[in-house]
């Protein structure tokens, strides 16, 4: 069964301290990994594609990898403002997407 | 920036009465497709349209639920005879030719069935 999983459901970070997201993925000939972010109330926003295992993407305080059972999502020296909740999904055809439960992000001042 | 436009943000409907979700796509894209989300579960996919015809759909897409693409820039989602189980946000989202951008995703019709 095609399946996405993200850890830890939730985590709370003071600012400036990095840490890291977890996705592992079952789906069936993936042809791409998916991460978006998403605020109360909101549609999912788009963050970044990744196509094969060992590819990395970054934009300011986030970096995505991806292996071929897992992708991170890496965030460094958070601020307040990237608290949401952080959305994976992986696709084998492009027409469906298959979601994780997210990982709600919290980060203090 | 571009986006996709939802209408209504929130409805609400009595069980048994049929409801149209709206959606306005970025004008250039090609794929569209609807996904819902029960509150606190997962985002997941209904249906994918391309071409003026559905492409994929899930199981929970059945005879109770249509789309339509009825002129060059409305996308709708008609469900029949509304069930308690269907209230859930409803997302809208659409994609250019690339996928190196993924979907993008309107805000959402928080749907509401009593």
């Amino acid at each position: 069964e095609d399946q996405v999983t993200q850890s830890p459901e939730a985590l709370r970070l003071q600012e400036g301290e990095s840490s890291s997201l977890n996705c592992s993925y079952t789906v069936s000939g993936l042809r791409g990994l998916f991460w978006y972010r998403q605020d109360p109330g909101k549609g999912p926003e788009f963050l970044f594609t990744l196509y094969s295992a060992g590819e990395e993407k970054e934009k300011e305080r986030l970096k995505a990898t991806l292996t071929k059972k897992e992708s991170f999502l890496h965030i460094t020296a958070p601020k307040p403002e990237d608290s949401a909740t952080y959305l994976c999904a992986g696709s084998g055809n492009f027409n469906k997407f298959y979601f994780g439960s997210g990982t709600k992000l919290n980060v203090k001042p | 920036e571009p986006e996709v436009t939802q209408t209504p943000s929130h409805q609400v409907t009595q069980m048994g009465q049929e409801v149209i979700l709206r959606c306005v796509p970025i004008s250039n894209h090609l794929y569209f497709y609807w996904y819902r989300q029960i509150l606190g579960q997962k985002v997941e996919f209904l249906v994918s349209f391309y071409n003026n015809e559905i492409s994929e759909k899930s199981e929970i897409f059945d005879d109770q639920f249509s789309v339509e693409r009825p002129d060059g820039s409305n996308f709708t989602l008609k469900i029949r005879s509304t069930k308690l189980e269907d209230s859930a946000m409803y997302f809208c989202a659409s994609r250019a030719g690339s996928i190196n951008y993924g979907y993008t995703f309107g805000s959402g019709t928080r749907l509401t069935v009593v």
